[in-house]
């Protein structure tokens, strides 16, 4: 199976700072991955598919890059909302799999 | 609106069985994969598997954790899809969620408690 390393595992930021998350496939995944916010309790949220496209109705202050094995997820203003655990997830792979998760905190 | 709505989740003996259900609305189901995720208490998501439509040979796909145990199914006349969970281990005990093929829509969950 892909194994999905991301980083960091947790961070604080404030509110208006600019967050990166990062997501490292064990091989080539070329564009096929999605990232998703959880907040407690509730279900994941797709937030970026296909590396880099933005799904419908989700705040442009999210955004993603990369391809290959190499992914970078962004906030570019971090909002009180935004308190979540962040999750990678590669789909080259029949068997799916996702990164670790990444909890986001305001400081 | 699409709804994804599971249940079937309960308290169930180790190496017993349990039959999860998702029933969805507000899509074409027929037309689209569908996928089971888990998430133990205070843990990341885990992919468990899922089912391709007709048009696709109904093709599943497993986690290695559980495959050979876990068996996914659906149903296109009632636009449900079934997660069936046979030989539970102590460890299969998570939050189960059902999702649509692109994972942009997800249900509730239900809870599943694998203990003696």
């Amino acid at each position: 199976d892909i194994q999905m390393t991301q980083s960091p595992s947790s961070l604080s930021a404030s509110v208006g700072d600019r967050v990166t998350i990062t997501c490292q496939a064990s091989q080539d995944i070329s564009n096929y991955l999605n990232w998703y916010q959880q907040k407690p309790g509730k279900a994941p949220k797709l937030l970026i598919y296909d590396a880099s496209n933005l799904e419908t109705g989700v705040p442009s202050r999210f955004s993603g890059s990369g391809s290959g094995t190499d992914f970078t997820f962004t906030i570019s203003s971090l909002q009180p909302e935004d308190i979540a655990t962040y999750y990678c997830q590669q789909y080259d792979n029949p068997a799916l799999t996702f990164g670790g998760g990444t909890k986001v905190e305001i400081k | 609106e699409v709804q994804l709505v599971e249940s079937g989740g309960g308290l169930v003996q180790p190496g017993g069985s349990l039959k999860l259900s998702c029933a969805a609305s507000g899509f074409t189901f027929s037309g689209s994969a569908m996928h089971w995720v888990r998430q133990a208490s205070g843990k990341g998501l885990e992919w468990v598997g899922r089912i391709r439509s007709k048009a696709n040979s109904y093709a599943t796909a497993y986690a290695a954790s559980v495959k050979g145990r876990f068996t996914i199914s659906r149903d296109d006349s009632k636009n449900t899809a079934y997660l069936q969970m046979n030989s539970l281990k102590t460890e299969d005990t998570a939050v189960y969620y059902c999702s649509s093929g692109g994972m942009d829509y997800w249900g509730q969950g239900t809870l599943v408690t694998v203990s003696s």
